[in-house]
């Protein structure tokens, strides 16, 4: 089972600074990966795939890059609505598909 | 555009079955596309993937779930479901239904989207 580990659990930044997320996974998953973003009391949005193409939608303050073992979410400028978990999801080696711990961004 | 909605008791025994159903609407189950998916996030916790089926009834799953886990199909009524058998309190979460990708798309080989709202099911005497 392929593990994923994100960093920092929690992450506090202002309103329109830049926030970075890393997500490592314990063997290569190539660019087979993606983000979603969970706001509270609702259901996870997908943000990335492909760990670097923006989903239908996102907008381009949401960047992702990485491949192999490590990635990174960028939110270049962070907008109110963006304080929220986010997720990455490995699905280069299935079953089970898996998910990091998350990331919390807080004000 | 294509909505999931899960459905099912909200309150379940110990050793009883979770049993849930997810209505596909907006677009057809019976593609070659997507897997159907279910997910369950316990409270305050993280993402857990409990399983993925084929319209036509193949599907991987959990092999930390798989001997308790079924997941079917009902393609004249667009739904699928999930069936958990013997649960316990260590069951109770967020479950959530949502589509999976299975054919590339775009450069997409496998995300997750969209999600159903999600249904909170607890399990409790």
């Amino acid at each position: 089972e392929i593990v994923m580990t994100q960093s920092p659990a929690t992450l506090s930044v202002s309103p329109g600074e830049r926030a970075t997320l890393s997500c490592r996974a314990s063997q290569s998953v190539g660019s087979n990966l993606a983000w979603y973003q969970q706001r509270p009391g609702q259901a996870p949005r997908l943000l990335i795939y492909g760990a670097s193409t923006r989903a239908s939608g996102i907008p381009a303050r949401f960047s992702g890059s990485g491949s192999g073992t490590e990635f990174t979410l960028i939110i270049s400028s962070l907008q109110p609505q963006d304080f929220a978990l986010y997720y990455c999801q490995q699905y280069h080696n299935w079953p089970p598909l898996t998910f990091g711990g998350g990331t919390k961004v807080e004000i | 555009q294509l909505q999931l909605q899960e459905s099912g008791p909200r309150l379940v025994k110990p050793s009883e079955t979770l049993s849930l159903t997810c209505t596909v609407s907006g677009g057809s189950i019976s593609t070659d596309n997507y897997y159907w998916a279910w997910i369950r996030q316990p409270p305050g916790k993280g993402l857990e993937w409990i399983g993925s089926l084929y319209y036509s009834g193949s599907g991987y799953y959990n092999s930390s779930l798989r001997s308790r886990v079924t997941i079917s199909v009902d393609t004249s009524k667009n739904q699928f479901s999930l069936n958990l058998s013997s649960v316990t309190a260590a069951d109770t979460a967020v479950y959530f239904c949502a589509r999976h990708v299975r054919l590339e798309r775009n450069g997409d080989y496998g995300s997750i989207d969209p999600w159903g709202p999600g249904t909170l099911v607890t399990v409790s005497s």
